[in-house]
């Protein structure tokens, strides 16, 4: 069965602070997304990765990093956390047309 | 960048009636994909069609790819209260290395 799986359910940050929110995909697929999910505005694509160590701007890169080292693994970095990050985050990943996602990660930033 | 259009934005029904939601978009795509994601939950695939004009079923899911490649509509008969949550349509084209476009969302609410 396919698993995407995110290191948080609900994470709780202070302004200023890094903030490292992590995806781990069993499936060895390439493709790999960061999403952010606000009411009213739909899923938003942060970064996509389609290899190890690639990595492309999504709609909303401003504020973020990522980081692949492991086809299984991507990370999503908010360097100096705001409060207009407070968000749910969604990680997914796609051998071709079909994602999978993960059950998302809710951030609060106070 | 490409954009879909997906209306409508909410529906509020009454359990057992047919619900029906499109999307449309400016651009051509391959495959059109309907996903649904629960309360709290990350978005799950239902139903992905593969060519214009295909008219594809999933239990009381109905789904098709429009002659165009662009637009989609998906059709839920008989609502149920579990129905609720967000549908989303997304296109994919084949060279996008698996980078979808997602429409908005619509927001089902089913009252018992």
């Amino acid at each position: 069965d396919v698993k995407v799986t995110q290191s948080s359910r609900y994470l709780v940050k202070r302004t200023g602070e890094k903030v490292f929110l992590e995806c781990v995909q069993d499936m060895d697929h390439e493709n790999m997304f960061w999403y952010r999910q606000d009411p009213g505005l739909g899923l938003r694509l942060i970064y996509f990765s389609y290899d190890v160590k690639m990595k492309e701007k999504g709609d909303i890169p401003e504020g973020y990093s990522v980081s692949r080292e492991k086809k299984e693994r991507f990370s999503l970095i908010l360097e100096s956390a705001s409060t207009n990050q407070t968000s749910m985050y969604l990680c997914a990943s796609s051998p071709e047309d079909t994602q999978y996602f993960g059950p998302g990660t809710r951030l609060t930033v106070l | 960048g490409q954009q879909l259009n997906q209306s409508p934005q909410s529906m509020f029904i009454q359990e057992g009636e047919d619900v029906s939601m499109n999307c449309t978009s400016s651009s051509i795509f391959n495959t059109w994909l309907w996903y649904k994601q629960d309360p709290g939950e990350g978005p799950v695939l239902l139903i992905a069609l593969y060519k214009a004009g295909e008219l594809t079923s999933n239990g009381r899911l109905t789904a098709q790819f429009g002659i165009t490649r662009k637009d989609s509509f998906l059709n839920i008969s008989a609502s149920i209260p579990s129905d609720v949550g967000i549908y989303f349509c997304a296109g994919h084209f084949n060279t996008n290395a698996g980078k979808s476009t997602f429409g908005d969302g619509t927001t089902l609410t089913v009252k018992p």
